[in-house]
């Protein structure tokens, strides 16, 4: 069973506005990651956050980590056509696996 | 450095066969995973290889197995194919492996049985 939970399941946008999606999970976690994938390709990284740590940034990222509500947030500012794409929280434990969830699909409108 | 490549691309297989899947990970990391990507149930994970040993397995049937190399590189095998073996199939690499690393994904493998 995935560990992960999104929300929303799916986003529209105009370019230029913010995107925020959200993940929740079970268990306690070494870290966290988001991934984006692109139209059934390969997945790419975009930031891995520590249980330890409560916020990261990345370009235009900003991931949030409350391992006491345990939940995650992915916010893109500024969004651009190219932010097209599904995006991922994955969770990893100390048995070297990531635990996906099902995925927000976003689509960023001209 | 080079990203993570998987051979082939695409393959259509009948009922029955086998097929093997694989995956050069990025020079220099040594944990390779394999995940199972479909619309029903999305992403799950397979098996994880560091140094040629299986640190971990996910729920699949014997039917999937792997294994690795002493340079890193990795196979997947599927015997006895089923049509619900229909799936992109995706290889990662990462340093030391998820617990502590962010994993490269490759292209993946889209497999379809008929």
């Amino acid at each position: 069973s995935q560990q992960g939970e999104e929300d929303p399941q799916a986003l529209s946008i105009q370019e230029g506005e913010n995107a925020t999606m959200n993940c929740s999970y079970k268990t306690s976690i070494n870290n966290l990651q988001w991934y984006r994938q692109n139209s059934g390709r390969g997945l790419v990284h975009l930031i891995l956050i520590r249980s330890n740590e409560r916020e990261k940034h990345s370009g235009r990222l900003r991931v949030t980590l409350d391992t006491s509500k345990k939940s995650s947030s992915l916010l893109i500012t500024a969004s651009r056509a190219a932010d097209t794409a599904s995006y991922f929280c994955a969770t990893a434990f100390n048995d070297y696996k990531l635990s996906f969830g099902a995925g927000t699909t976003v689509t960023v409108r001209a | 450095k080079a990203g993570v490549t998987q051979t082939p691309r695409y393959l259509i297989k009948t009922r029955g066969q086998q097929v093997t899947l694989s995956c050069s990970p990025i020079s220099g990391h040594r944990s390779v995973s394999w995940y199972q990507q479909t619309p029903g149930q999305g992403l799950q994970f397979l098996f994880e290889y560091f140094s040629e040993t299986q640190r971990n397995k996910g729920n699949f049937p014997g039917r999937f197995s792997g294994r690795q190399f002493s340079n890193s590189r990795s196979e997947m095998n599927v015997s006895t194919l089923e049509l619900g073996d229909s799936a992109l199939y995706l290889c990662a690499s990462s340093y030391e492996g998820a617990t502590s690393y962010e994993q490269y994904f490759g292209p993946g493998t889209r497999l379809t049985v008929t």
